[in-house]
């Protein structure tokens, strides 16, 4: 069974940093590309970031390029988020997804809140 | 990136038909037919219903089904149920290598 476990939310300062982490069981990690998803309170669904299957390809939404960086270590099969320079807008549900392609997101976590305030 | 345009909302009694568009633009697209389609009930994560503008995952009911036309996208659910009551968002993968989600359209079971 494929499940994506996300940690490394919480409450941070404007300005502040912070690192997501996502545990991946019950697949080869290392055949699929990773991606980010988020959600602010009560809206709806933004693309954050993808990562390829080894890591050498990396691509952001405008709105977090410069100060989100995606990774993955395929021996622990693991995605992170490290997330720089946070703002109030970047308060949302954070969601680890795998690419299952053709664009689609075929496999989701259940998510880790960062609420970025002061 | 703007957000592809669905309707906020759409509803149907149980057993009607209910179609939720989805309106973009040409590099919304991308010139691929990889538009998909997600449902999301409260507080629960969303769960891919359609792929490649038609493609059901395996366990999705053949009461959902996806087309597209020209620029824009259309999710179909036939038969409606009381648990098909949720969001549903479409998603399209971009000329420049991105994502793209619409804003969501909450369905409602009358």
């Amino acid at each position: 069974e494929v499940q994506l476990a996300e940690s490394g939310g919480g409450l941070v300062q404007p300005g502040g940093s912070l690192r997501l982490s996502c545990a991946a069981s019950g697949f080869t990690f290392s055949n699929y590309w990773m991606l980010w998803v988020r959600q602010p309170p009560g809206k709806g669904l933004v693309w954050v970031s993808r990562v390829n299957n080894d890591g050498s390809s990396t691509i952001y939404a405008d709105s977090v390029e410069g100060r989100f960086t995606i990774s993955r270590d395929n021996a622990k099969n693991t995605l992170y988020l490290q997330m720089n320079s946070l703002r109030a807008e970047d308060t949302a549900v954070y969601y680890c997804v795998r690419g299952g392609g053709a664009g689609a997101f075929d496999y989701w976590g259940q998510g880790t809140l960062v609420a970025v305030s002061s | 990136q703007s957000a592809l345009t669905q309707p906020p909302s759409a509803s149907g009694s149980p057993g009607q038909s209910v179609t939720i568009s989805c309106t973009g633009t040409s590099s919304d697209f991308g010139g691929y037919d990889y538009v998909s389609w997600y449902q999301q009930h409260p507080g629960k994560a969303p769960k891919l219903m359609i792929s490649e503008v038609t493609k059901r995952p395996s366990g999705v009911p053949d009461r959902f089904s996806g087309s597209k036309s020209g620029n824009t996208a259309s999710l179909t659910v036939s038969g409606l149920q009381a648990e098909d009551e949720a969001h549903y968002y479409c998603s399209s993968y971009t000329a420049s290598n991105k994502w793209v989600f619409g804003g969501g359209t909450k369905l409602t079971v009358l």
